[in-house]
């Protein structure tokens, strides 16, 4: 099956600690992109990668880091300078960065702060 | 600040009767998207419209866009239990790279 998966489902977290959420696809898409979604809100870009070993800040990465060493893995960290981390995370693709390009989602992680 | 809102931010209509869910934004866009977001799950992509386009159509979905008013609008015909869900739509400003969403509607279709 191809797709787009986020693990885990669900987080916990202590203040204080770092946490990493895991965002695959198999599609092959070049493009990749982190959201953040409040309750009752819309989503807020956090990151996103047009090709491999490059990627660019959204708009909230303050308190977010990510990496693309390999085209099909997009990992977000979450690091303790982000104040108010609890929240749905999604994980979105897509065939090229332009924008004509349906994004293709993840089924979200959810973040809570203990 | 949020390039597109939706109206109404919630909407609640019997099974069988048509939605009609709005979108305004502010600024030049290339091509406007909605998409569907089932509670706690992630988002599907349900229909995009150009912005030289003014309606399309996708099984029971019609999309309209007025770039004169910078609006656009979703309507479900023949709404079924199974539409509940929120609905946002997502611009791409021109020379961006980018979607920047709405905050959606949420629509519950009672049975």
């Amino acid at each position: 099956d191809g797709g787009i998966t986020q693990s885990p489902k669900y987080l916990f977290r202590k203040e204080g600690q770092n946490v990493t959420l895991s965002c695959e696809q198999n599609l092959n898409h070049d493009a990749m992109y982190w959201y953040r979604q409040d309750p009752g809100q819309g989503l807020r870009l956090i990151y996103y990668s047009q090709i491999v070993n490059d990627f660019q800040k959204g708009d909230i990465a303050e308190g977010y880091s990510v990496s693309r060493e390999k085209k099909e893995s997009f990992p977000l960290t979450v690091t303790s300078a982000q104040k108010n981390p609890t929240a749905f995370y999604l994980c979105a693709s897509a065939v090229q960065a332009g924008s004509y390009n349906e994004q293709f989602f993840g089924p979200g992680t959810r973040l809570t702060v203990l | 600040s949020q390039q597109g809102e939706e109206d109404p931010q919630a909407l609640s209509i019997q099974e069988g009767e048509n939605a009609t869910m709005n979108c305004s934004y502010k600024t030049s866009i290339n091509n406007l998207q909605w998409y569907r977001q089932n509670s706690g799950r992630g988002l599907v992509h349900l229909i995009l419209i150009r912005s030289n386009e003014r309606e399309k159509h996708s099984g029971r979905l019609r999309v309209t866009l007025d770039t004169s008013k910078k609006s656009s609008s979703l309507l479900i015909t023949a709404s079924r239990a199974a539409d509940t869900a929120s609905y946002f739509c997502a611009t791409v400003i021109q020379g961006a790279q980018k979607l920047v969403f709405g905050q959606g509607t949420r629509l519950t279709i009672n049975p």
